[in-house]
């Protein structure tokens, strides 16, 4: 079974760290872009941060870059987020998502087709 | 960063109703979008592909059409599993970024 399975959430003070995990099952995980997406308390979806397959490419939104690092360990199958500095607007549940890349009819698609459930960030003092 | 803004912001509707969410970018992206349905509680699900190619599994109920910046999803006749929100995604440049989001409640 396909399967992203999302941990390292928590209760954190404002200015305190945490490490996302995510691990992957039953896909060539090594072979795929991967994907984290956040969803603050009663909001809509945020695109936070991807990297390419061996790690040498990453991008972030402008809200988080300079704090979060997004990491990957093919040898094991995981996916990382290190998330420093937090603030309030922060908390979030955090997803990981795998990136489905080609091209269809010559039109290029990249897309999340495979989810985690995803881990709770609470940020507050 | 591309602006994607998705109309309505909610919508309530009943069962056999067709429904039409739009998503408008605020530059053109081609083709390159996805529609996303996402339940309390659970991960997002993806829908459409490449702005109109259904991906697998997903009832032929749904539909998507667009090019450049307008887009539309349509559900053709409103199931109640359909009662969900509703986003789109623009995968043309970095950082991607969602449309804010289509809730569907029934009537």
């Amino acid at each position: 079974e396909v399967q992203l399975v999302e941990s390292g959430g928590g209760l954190v003070q404002p200015g305190e760290s945490l490490r996302l995990s995510c691990a992957a099952s039953g896909f060539a995980f090594t072979t795929y872009w991967m994907t984290w997406v956040r969803q603050a308390p009663g909001k809509g979806l945020e695109w936070v941060a991807n990297i390419k397959q061996d790690g040498s490419e990453k991008f972030y939104v402008d809200s988080v870059r300079g704090r979060f690092t997004i990491s990957r360990d093919n040898a094991r199958n995981s996916l990382y987020l290190q998330v420093n500095s937090l603030r309030a607007e922060d908390t979030a549940v955090y997803y990981c998502a795998r990136d489905l890349s080609g091209e269809h009819g010559r039109v290029w698609y990249d897309v999340l087709d495979i989810w985690g459930q995803g881990t709770m960030v609470t940020v507050s003092s | 960063a591309i602006q994607m803004t998705q109309s309505p912001s909610s919508l309530s509707a009943s069962v056999g109703d067709r429904v039409t969410i739009t998503c408008r970018a605020s530059q053109g992206i081609r083709n390159e979008l996805g529609w996303y349905q996402q339940k309390p509680g659970k991960a997002p699900k993806l829908l459409i592909y490449a702005a109109s190619s259904l991906q697998s599994g997903v009832p032929s109920r749904f539909s998507g059409s667009g090019s450049g910046t307008d887009f539309t999803l349509t559900i053709s006749s409103l199931q109640p599993e359909d009662f969900a929100s509703y986003y789109c995604l623009q995968d043309y440049n970095y950082p991607r970024t969602f449309g804010q989001g289509t809730k569907v409640e029934i009537k």
